[in-house]
């Protein structure tokens, strides 16, 4: 099992419509959450930390629930420059010298926005 | 601040070649990484490093060696290059746990696309 799965892709949706991508996680050790967006053969770009409590940053909202070991990245009116690919990242708690842990990504999901 | 610069862009070798990827960063960040991207495989962590002299291995490590001598470079060297190395490499820094999450921000450099025929 791949410790951060999400949604397989692509989305297509038209300009307006409201997306959510899902995430999950496998190791109970994570300890902090991220949603990274990639463009086409670019390099991938923070988004959003996750928070436990939730978090919003004007059309994106991001929710994380520790219990189901799930994490959500909502988008509002979507606009065409949200077409990009998504990417899930957990840290995991490092051991010993390693407090920094390590980012695990998941494989990423694309979302089209069309006109 | 050029961020995190990347070395070379594009490289072809031929099958059992070596070669060595070179990253380096100017916003003295003690976290470097080096992943690789395959299609529909996400970004897949090779080695890490959590300061000069400190290198741990990630989830695929085979083939490929690391090095942390200063803070600011962070080259991966392919030993014997083969086929299913033909990737894009991406170098990333932040600047380690320091407090909450936002320390863990990644930071990406544009990438190495690596072909071994």
């Amino acid at each position: 099992r791949k410790e951060v799965e999400q949604d397989p892709g692509p989305f297509n949706v038209p300009e307006g419509a409201t997306v959510a991508f899902n995430c999950t996680y496998s190791n109970s050790a994570s300890q902090s959450f991220f949603w990274y967006r990639q463009d086409c053969r670019k390099e991938p770009k923070l988004l959003m930390s996750v928070y436990s409590s939730g978090n919003e940053d004007g059309r994106f909202t991001a929710q994380l629930n520790r219990a189901s070991q799930y994490i959500s990245l909502l988008i509002r009116d979507s606009k065409l420059s949200d077409s990009a690919t998504y990417l899930c990242v957990v840290n995991i708690k490092g051991r010993g010298y390693n407090q920094g842990g390590k980012l695990i990504f998941g494989q990423g999901t694309e979302l089209s926005v069309k006109p | 601040n050029a961020g995190v610069t990347q070395t070379p862009k594009f490289q072809v070798l031929k099958t059992g070649q070596s070669m060595t990827l070179q990253c380096a960063q100017d916003m003295n960040h003690e976290y470097m990484s080096w992943y690789r991207q395959d299609p529909g495989m996400g970004l897949r962590l090779i080695h890490y490093s959590v300061g000069a002299g400190i290198t741990d291995q990630g989830e695929v490590p085979n083939g490929y060696n690391v090095s942390r001598s200063t803070t600011e470079d962070f080259p991966l060297r392919l030993l014997s290059a083969a086929p299913s190395q033909t990737s894009v490499y991406f170098c990333a820094s932040s600047p380690g746990l320091a407090g909450g999450p936002s320390y863990n921000e990644q930071f990406f450099g544009p990438g190495t696309r690596l072909t071994v025929l």
